[in-house]
């Protein structure tokens, strides 16, 4: 059973709109959530990342929401930008945990149109 | 500064043979682990190493083996090739404090045939 679920495989946004991209999971115990995004031929880079005692958290064209009640985040990109297409992952953990209890989701591939 | 650098980046093998992945990062970082991404999986985790001399199974151990050979480095060994361990593998470092975001290599691409 998938504890972090991205349902949309692919995204396809025009340049200059905003890139909407979702998250749900499913373990109460998940306090802590990430963002990597990915490049093809590339590792995963840390994107954001926002812990349970916030609902946003901004960073220049970046920001995460969460809402625990309904067990959702999603990442806003506004504007997209050609160099924001990537598979953009999302990831979970308890508060405090070590890396090795993080659960990734299956990623979405965003594609930015010039 | 390199950050986590693996090797090799492309790799064939047929069913039965053997190979180890080499990873090593210059972060200074306690822990580091091997995950592999599969289409439609995500990142699942194989092995990690919380620090120097400890090794523990993740999510997806059958089949592979590690070595922590120093602070550095962090080796993946497949002893027989299997077509399902076919995959792009991921090696990462983190500073192991906790609630902690990792640092990846850049991954190899590996097929078994």
């Amino acid at each position: 059973d998938q504890q972090v679920k991205q349902n949309s495989p692919s995204l396809s946004v025009q340049e200059g709109r905003i890139s909407i991209l979702n998250c749900d999971y499913t373990n109460s115990m998940f306090d802590y959530f990430l963002w990597y995004k990915k490049y093809p031929a590339e590792g995963p880079t840390f994107l954001i990342s926002i812990s349970s005692i916030k609902d946003k958290n901004e960073d220049g064209r970046f920001t995460v929401f969460l809402n625990k009640s309904a067990k959702h985040l999603s990442l806003h990109i506004v504007p997209s930008q050609p160099g924001d297409s990537a598979v953009y992952f999302c990831a979970a953990s308890p508060a405090g945990e070590y890396g090795n209890k993080l659960v990734f989701g299956a990623g979405t591939i965003l594609r930015v149109k010039s | 500064n390199a950050g986590v650098t693996q090797t090799p980046k492309f790799q064939v093998l047929k069913t039965g043979q053997s190979m180890t992945l080499q990873c090593a990062q210059d972060m200074n970082h306690n822990s580091m682990y091997w995950y592999r991404q599969d289409p439609g999986m995500g990142l699942r985790l194989i092995y990690y190493s919380a620090s120097e001399g400890t090794t523990d199974k993740g999510e997806v151990p059958n089949g592979y083996n590690v070595s922590r050979l120093n602070k550095r480095e962090f080796s993946l060994r497949l002893e027989s090739a299997a077509p399902s361990q076919t995959s792009v593998y991921f090696c990462a470092s983190s500073e192991g404090q906790g609630g902690e975001k990792l640092f990846f290599g850049s991954g190899t691409q590996l097929s078994v045939l």
